[in-house]
């Protein structure tokens, strides 16, 4: 069926470098990506969106980039900090309006 | 940005007992909230849809009977876990869709959970 994954479980950086989190999603209908960070044992955060008429939107240090052309999604983080430590999520709008996650990434930075 | 609360943030209970969890949208009317469950280390599982004035719609396999939802108010909605079980030990996290500033697209904005625990 339709999904939303990731490719990489864990990634370990270095404070200071930048973070590349990767998301692959199979439904080329979907329109709408949002990542969000989830700390333990709170909600997810709402990061940074876009839309699919966009290839690159950017945030403060974090930058989202879609590929429509090989159904990729990307979250790119610049000067990683410890605080930046989390699980990330990438979502896709399915068009009933609610969000179908990928199975996360967790992002572990050290000092 | 929306703030969305949860109530209680933890819970302890006796299985066979009832747990309600409340979900408020703190500076913002929600008409549609959404309940999600998440395991140790997974990904958050869409359980229902909840509709202000409206019967909630559920996902394939979560048993409406079991878990109750109303959306009395355009603030608030609360997910009742009835008859608990071991099994129902989890982390429920509601969200609140909310338009978005990218081109008005609608968003959610989740709450920070509740943990469930059912002895």
């Amino acid at each position: 069926g339709e999904s939303v994954g990731l490719h990489l479980p864990t990634l370990s950086v270095q404070e200071g470098d930048n973070s590349i989190i990767n998301c692959a999603y199979s439904n080329s209908a979907s329109d709408y990506f949002i990542w969000y960070k989830q700390e333990s044992g709170k909600g997810p955060q709402f990061i940074i969106d876009i839309r699919s008429n966009m290839d690159k939107r950017q945030g403060q240090r974090v930058t989202v980039l879609l590929n429509k052309t090989v159904k990729h999604l990307s979250l790119q983080i610049a000067a990683t900090q410890p605080g930046d430590s989390a699980v990330y999520f990438c979502a896709e709008n399915t068009g009933r309006r609610a969000l179908t996650f990928g199975s996360g990434t967790r992002l572990q930075v050290q000092p | 940005g929306a703030v969305v609360s949860q109530h209680p943030s933890r819970v302890i209970c006796k299985s066979g007992t009832s747990v309600k969890i409340e979900c408020r949208s703190l500076d913002f009317q929600a008409t549609t909230m959404f309940w999600y469950r998440q395991f140790p280390k997974k990904s958050l599982m869409l359980m229902a849809t909840s509709n202000e004035g409206s019967k909630a719609t559920y996902e394939q396999g979560v048993e409406k009977d079991k878990f109750l939802i109303n959306h009395a108010s355009l603030t608030l909605s609360t997910l009742t876990v009835t008859s608990a079980h071991p099994e129902d030990s989890s982390f429920y996290i509601c969200s609140a869709r909310v338009l978005s500033g990218t081109g008005g697209l609608e968003t959610q904005y989740f709450g920070p959970g509740t943990r469930l625990l059912v002895l």
